[in-house]
This record gives C-alpha cells, structure tokens and sequence, in this order.
C-alpha cells in the first residue's frame, strides 16, 4: 500500500490566492482527519470525515477554509482567500473501521508558505 | 485545546541510554496513542494503549497508563540515533454518554536527541 498519499508536498502562494492541498487515503479506511502544524499551536485538528461525511469542522479557522470528500478515495482542503498566517504543514491522515483500536496513517503534509 | 501535555519538551541523551517521555492529559480517555515525528515528515504511529490497560510493550518501546492521574508514559530502553524524533501523545477522549469523541486530540510533543 501507498500510504495517504499528499500533495502538492510544497506551495507557496500569495496572499489572496486560492489554495487547494489534496489527500488520497488508504484504500479501506473509512475515516479522514486533516490537521494543521505550526510551532505555536503544535497540532490542531481541523475537520474529519467519516464514511465521506463531515462529522466535526469545528477546528476549521474561519470560512476562508472549506474541506469536501466527493468519495471515499480523495479529500480536498481549498483555503480561500489564503493569508499569511495560514503558513502551516497541513496533515492528512486515515483511519480503518473500529478506529478506536488502530492508530491514524498520516500523509507526509503539504508545506504551505503565503507571502 | 490541547489535551496532552508532554514533559520534558527537549530532552538529550548517549546512544544506549534509555529515554523516558511523560503525558498528562485532562479528560477520560478510550485509548492513548503514541505517535513519532521525523523532521520534514509525517507522524508515524508506534503503540495504543486502552484505558484498561496499564502497560503495553512492543519492542524497545514500553507504554504505561495511569487513568487515576490521567498520565501515560513513553520508554524507549537501549535508544539509538535513529531514534532522535520528536515524540507526541494524543488522546481518544471520551464523550459524557461513554461514546467515542472520534478524533485524537495531539500534546506539542517531547523532541528527543540521541547523540551517537
């Protein structure tokens, strides 16, 4: 298996672009998890999905931010319009059925950088 | 809002030396995770640990649970270079009616050096 696959692995845009950071989980996992990290506020859960329904978008930071999952194979994260501080390594990661005896596999994230 | 907290933040240590990482956290839990970060990479998972369980060993790694002080700890026996990584617990709390709150909530980590 491949792994949550992430990208793109680096992006830098300007402020009052759009950005859009794409996620494909391991096949099987039922459940989605995007996270932000910085050094200040370590890692800060910011939607997850579950069977492909948004179950909590409570950590999204405003709504310049927006997170869909179409299928049960691909999620994006579209940040819109972007400003500096949304300059974080954005994580995806997945989860198998009866998540609460596995562990998440997390994606290698998406460095985002907006000057 | 952060739910673990580790301790130390840094911590410095000879190859062959063990390295102890402790986690405190504020509400009931499911399970506590332990999760490794290399530099520039993704957080790999290494051990869950459920609430009813007080120890749990998989290789060099030993985990223990402590839910009447809602803290948990990380020993690395025998440490190696490789294992230089910053070290984050996360916690599966538990939601007022017993159920799940579905999501893991991350510490800001203990960074760990193991010098050769």
């Amino acid at each position: 298996d491949a792994g949550v696959i992430q990208s793109p692995r680096h992006e830098v845009t300007e402020m009052g672009q759009e950005v859009t950071l794409r996620c494909k989980p391991i096949s099987g996992h039922n459940s989605l998890f995007w996270y932000r990290q910085t050094m200040m506020r370590g890692l800060e859960l910011l939607i997850y999905f579950n069977n492909n329904v948004p179950i909590d978008d409570s950590g999204m930071p405003e709504d310049r931010f927006s997170a869909k999952m179409p299928n049960a194979s691909f999620s994006t994260l579209k940040i819109q319009p972007s400003e500096p501080r949304d300059s974080a390594v954005y994580f995806c990661a997945s989860s198998r059925p009866g998540r609460r005896n596995y562990g998440y596999t997390f994606g290698s994230g998406t460095r985002l950088t907006v000057v | 809002s952060q739910q673990g907290e580790e301790d130390p933040q840094a911590l410095s240590i000879q190859e062959g030396e063990n390295a102890t990482m402790n986690c405190s956290y504020k509400t009931s839990i499911n399970n506590l995770q332990w999760y490794r970060q290399n530099s520039g990479r993704g957080l790999v998972h290494l051990i869950l640990i459920r609430s009813n369980e007080r120890e749990k060993h998989s290789g060099r790694l030993r985990v223990t649970l402590d839910t009447s002080k809602k803290s948990s700890s990380l020993l690395i026996t025998a440490s190696r270079a490789a294992d230089t990584a910053s070290y984050f617990c996360a916690t599966d709390a538990t939601l007022n009616y017993g159920g799940s709150q579905g999501n893991l909530i991350f510490g800001k980590g203990t960074k760990l050096s193991v010098k050769p």
